[in-house]
């Protein structure tokens, strides 16, 4: 079975720009996550969608947002960009059920770089 | 506020000896507790889940223990090998039903 696949892995943008990151989960997996990994804040928790509807969101401002389609791929859009949304983007699925007790599956993460 | 705490220095074991790392946790009531790896440029992948009715539950060389009194839980790798050098992240479920990380602990083990 593949895995969790995340594109691009690499991206650099400027400051004020937009960008689309873009998650495939493991087939049958309903619920995606989305994380932001930082050297000084660790893996942050952004957002997660079930069925097409986001259940939970994280602490982060109006500019990061995200939507899932109804074969279960999620994207995840972050406008105006600054300098400190530099980091790594990793998605995560969870199996059929989508209860974040469960194992996460966690894709290889798109690295954004802004200058 | 909920806090996740592990060991931001690195532990530093020679091969062969049992690596121990630590997770406390501060205003959670947590029913489960998770632990990854990381290795650099990747993403998480699950290792353990421990509920808060299992004190200890053990996977090949690896075996965590979950303390809700200490609100602590802690990992150990036996017979650790450099392969098993990665950085390693517990992780919670919020009141908010978020999945909470901790920092992480990075491990080198040296041959």
């Amino acid at each position: 079975k593949a895995g969790v696949t995340q594109t691009p892995r690499y991206l650099i943008k400027t400051r004020g720009q937009q960008v689309t990151l873009s998650c495939s989960p493991i087939s049958g997996h309903r619920s995606v996550s989305w994380y932001q990994q930082t050297p000084g804040q660790g893996l942050q928790f952004l957002f997660e969608y079930f069925s097409e509807t986001q259940r939970n969101k994280g602490n982060f401002p109006g500019r990061f947002s995200g939507r899932q389609f109804s074969n279960s791929r999620s994207e995840m859009n972050v406008s105006t960009l600054e300098l400190g949304d530099s980091a790594l983007y990793l998605c995560a699925s969870v199996l059929t059920g989508g209860s974040l007790y469960n194992e996460q599956f966690f894709g290889p993460g798109t690295r954004l770089t802004v200058l | 506020s909920q806090k996740i705490e592990q060991n931001s220095e690195a532990l530093n074991i020679q091969e062969g000896k049992t690596a121990t790392l630590t997770c406390n946790y501060t205003n959670y009531s947590p029913a489960y507790l998770q632990w990854y790896r990381q290795d650099p440029g990747r993403g998480p992948v699950f290792l353990l889940l421990i509920r808060e009715n299992e004190k200890e539950k053990r996977k090949e060389r690896l075996k965590v223990t979950f303390d809700t009194t200490l609100k602590q839980s802690l990992f150990h790798i036996t017979a650790s090998q450099p392969a098993d050098s990665a950085t390693y992240l517990c992780a919670l479920l919020n009141a908010g039903n978020m999945l909470t990380f901790g920092g992480g602990t990075r491990l080198m083990v040296k041959p």
